[in-house]
């Protein structure tokens, strides 16, 4: 079984400039998370997606932060302008629903965002 | 809100002797637990949980955790460490709040096995 794919691995942008992450979740998981890890720290929930709708985006900074899931598949993490304290890894993650509310998340190998 | 602590930014320990990295949890209602490990520029990988039972549970690569209601804590452990199992630990809560599953991690704990 194919695990959460994510691209790209590794992102080097100027403050104000945008980039965007895209994750493809393991097959049939109808539940997609998005975490911001901080060098030293534990990843903090940003958005979660039940299929293609956002069940929780409290965390998340919309006013440069966005993220869609428009075919419940797929989806991407936009940040636009970044500013230096963006740099961390964006891990996204996923789980079957059938695992319940005891169901582990599933990672992907994240993607690291230096901002100059 | 729910939440866990990780006291340790570092655990040293030999190759061969017992290791133990703690976590202790705050929690309304019944806690449900995990122990993610994530190796250099990798993911989070899954190693075990808690949901309800047996205090001692078992995970993967020879790794348990005790489940101690008492001292809310949540320790992971490991009978004879090997210099391959030097990683990121973290613990993780899960979070019902607004009706949806998600998990919430501690800060993690570097774990350094010494050959």
């Amino acid at each position: 079984e194919a695990g959460v794919a994510q691209s790209p691995r590794y992102k080097i942008i100027e403050k104000r400039q945008s980039v965007a992450f895209w994750c493809n979740p393991i097959s049939g998981h109808a539940t997609l998370y998005w975490y911001q890890q901080i060098l030293g720290q534990g990843p903090k929930l940003l958005i979660q997606f039940q299929n293609n709708g956002v069940v929780d985006d409290s965390q998340l900074p919309k006013d440069r932060f966005s993220a869609e899931r428009l075919k419940g598949v797929d989806s991407t993490l936009k940040i636009q302008p970044a500013k230096l304290e963006d740099s961390a890894v964006y891990l996204c993650a996923s789980r079957h629903i059938a695992g319940g509310s005891t169901g582990e998340l599933f990672f992907g190998e994240g993607s690291r965002l230096t901002v100059l | 809100a729910q939440s866990v602590a990780q006291p340790e930014d570092q655990v040293n320990v030999a190759e061969g002797n017992p290791l133990t990295v703690k976590c202790t949890y705050s929690v309304s209602g019944n806690p449900y637990l995990f122990w993610y490990v994530q190796y250099p520029n990798r993911g989070l990988q899954f190693l075990l949980k808690y949901i309800t039972g047996d205090n001692l549970v078992k995970g993967s690569y020879g790794f348990e955790a005790e489940f101690n209601k008492s001292q809310t804590s949540f320790h992971l452990k490991k009978p004879s460490a090997l210099v391959s199992d030097s990683a990121l630990y973290f613990c993780a809560v899960r979070d019902m709040s607004g009706g949806y599953n998600k998990l919430i991690f501690g800060a993690g704990t570097r774990l350094a096995v010494h050959p």
